[in-house]
């Protein structure tokens, strides 16, 4: 079955980077478009940005753009987000998830997330 | 960017009674070229990752129970749960998935009276 393991959160004084990766298997990753979801504590659901299967369409929200790097490597089934210049409203748990094709903006599958605190 | 506006932000309703959560997005989600909404309803658990219910507006995910039925076209959609059983407990959040920035609506709590 489809599983993504999202690892790397933790806390980072404002500033500061961090990457997250997440590891899938049980699926063909290289034919899939990934995405990256947050949720602040207590909050609801804020996408972040997206990966097509081969890489030639990465998109970003505004929130995040110019400072997170969405990145993959098809050889060895992993999705990675660079967040660099964190903030305090970055705090948030992160999820990696699938899209249900080669590009597409529909995602059917979740992981269970990793949490990043931004604090000083 | 197409905001997404759901309501109510809660609802109680009693086991066995019906529930309905709307939907509004501030522009049309049909697809002209596929006559498709590009419309999602994800439930959410408790500590839990969101889980697809719902996707094109009223297509059941595999597993689904079909007391879960979504609605509507263009710019207004409702999740209806027919019959509402206790785990069904949970948040439920509508996303359009028509453009980027992909959206979600803030979220609707849906819980046992």
């Amino acid at each position: 079955q489809v599983q993504l393991v999202e690892s790397g959160g933790g806390v980072v004084q404002p500033g500061r980077s961090l990457r997250l990766s997440c590891a899938a298997s049980g699926f063909t990753f290289s034919s899939y478009a990934m995405h990256w979801v947050r949720q602040a504590p207590g909050k609801g659901l804020e996408w972040v940005a997206l990966l097509s299967n081969n890489g030639d369409n990465e998109r970003y929200a505004a929130s995040v753009k110019g400072r997170f790097t969405i990145s993959r490597d098809n050889s060895k089934n992993t999705l990675y987000v660079q967040m660099n210049s964190l903030r305090g409203d970055d705090t948030a748990l992160y999820f990696c998830a699938r899209g249900h094709g080669p590009g597409s903006y529909l995602i059917d599958q979740w992981g269970q997330g990793t949490l990043v605190t931004v604090s000083s | 960017d197409i905001v997404m506006t759901q309501s109510p932000d809660s609802q109680a309703v009693s086991l066995g009674e019906r529930a309905a959560v709307n939907c509004k997005s501030s522009q049309s989600l049909l697809s002209r070229s596929d006559n498709r909404n590009y419309l999602n309803w994800y439930q959410q658990k408790p500590g839990q990752p969101p889980k697809l219910v719902i996707s094109w507006a009223y297509t059941r995910e595999s597993g689904v129970p079909d007391r879960f039925s979504g609605s509507g076209s263009g710019t207004d959609f409702t999740l209806t749960i027919s019959s509402l059983q206790a785990e069904d407990v949970a948040v439920y959040y509508c996303q359009q998935y028509y453009s980027a920035p992909l959206t979600f609506g803030g979220g609707t709590k849906v819980e046992i009276k």
